[in-house]
């Protein structure tokens, strides 16, 4: 089965530190692609960050990195200098090439970023 | 460029009423997808679609009918609402014909069936 395993169902972390996030996946694909989702109070799902699995590299998007583990199917991300406004749900996801797009979704990760 | 749109933003209905949910579209995307948001279920899919005149079941599909009579919108209808009901409804989007897998979402609708 294709799963997606958020660990954390709440963090913390003070402003202008640094958070990671976990996720995990499992697929028997080899080509697929990640991603985070932010969800705020406003409800609004935001596309934080995508990885294609056939790239070594890890995608970065300013303060947004991931730690992308194709072996360990491990997807975490990190957020630099974190600010009040990273408050929010944060989903990880990914979806086979060819699979209809269907996403599978992890449950979240509740993070709170305090003054 | 509105992107995702979602009809209406709130809803009440009584138990047994109907409502059909609009989600409408304007990037040409070919996919289009109902999702519902429950607290710690995070998001599940109800119905898909991969094209004008498509429509496929997701992992939720009961109690609930769609149509896509044209590309750009989704309907989601709920002809005999329940409580259990009661939820978040996400649409979202994605292209078809390239290889960006991003969805895009519209702002939801909050539905409370009493």
């Amino acid at each position: 089965a294709q799963t997606v395993t958020q660990s954390q169902p709440e963090m913390s972390v003070q402003e202008a530190e640094t958070v990671t996030l976990s996720c995990t996946y499992d697929t028997s694909e080899n080509n697929y692609y990640l991603f985070w989702y932010k969800q705020p109070p406003s409800r609004q799902m935001i596309l934080v960050i995508r990885q294609e699995a056939y790239k070594q590299q890890n995608a970065t998007e300013n303060r947004f990195s991931v730690n992308f583990q194709k072996a360990a199917k491990s997807f975490s991300l990190k957020i630099s200098d974190s600010q009040l406004g990273d408050t929010a749900m944060y989903f990880c996801a990914f979806i086979n090439a060819g699979n209809n797009r269907k996403l599978i979704w992890g449950l979240g990760t509740s993070l709170a970023v305090n003054p | 460029n509105a992107g995702v749109t979602q009809t209406p933003k709130f809803r009440v209905l009584k138990t047994g009423q109907s409502m059909t949910l609009l989600c409408a579209q304007d990037m040409n995307h070919e996919y289009m997808y109902w999702y519902r948001q429950d607290p710690g279920m995070g998001l599940r899919l109800i119905h898909y679609s991969v094209g004008e005149g498509t429509t496929a079941k997701g992992e939720v599909p009961d109690g609930y009918n769609v149509s896509r009579l044209k590309k750009q919108n989704f309907l989601l209808g709920l002809e005999s609402a329940a409580p259990s009901q009661t939820s978040v409804y996400f649409c979202a989007s994605t292209m078809g014909a390239t290889l960006s897998y991003e969805q895009y979402f519209g702002p939801g609708t909050r539905l409370t069936v009493t």
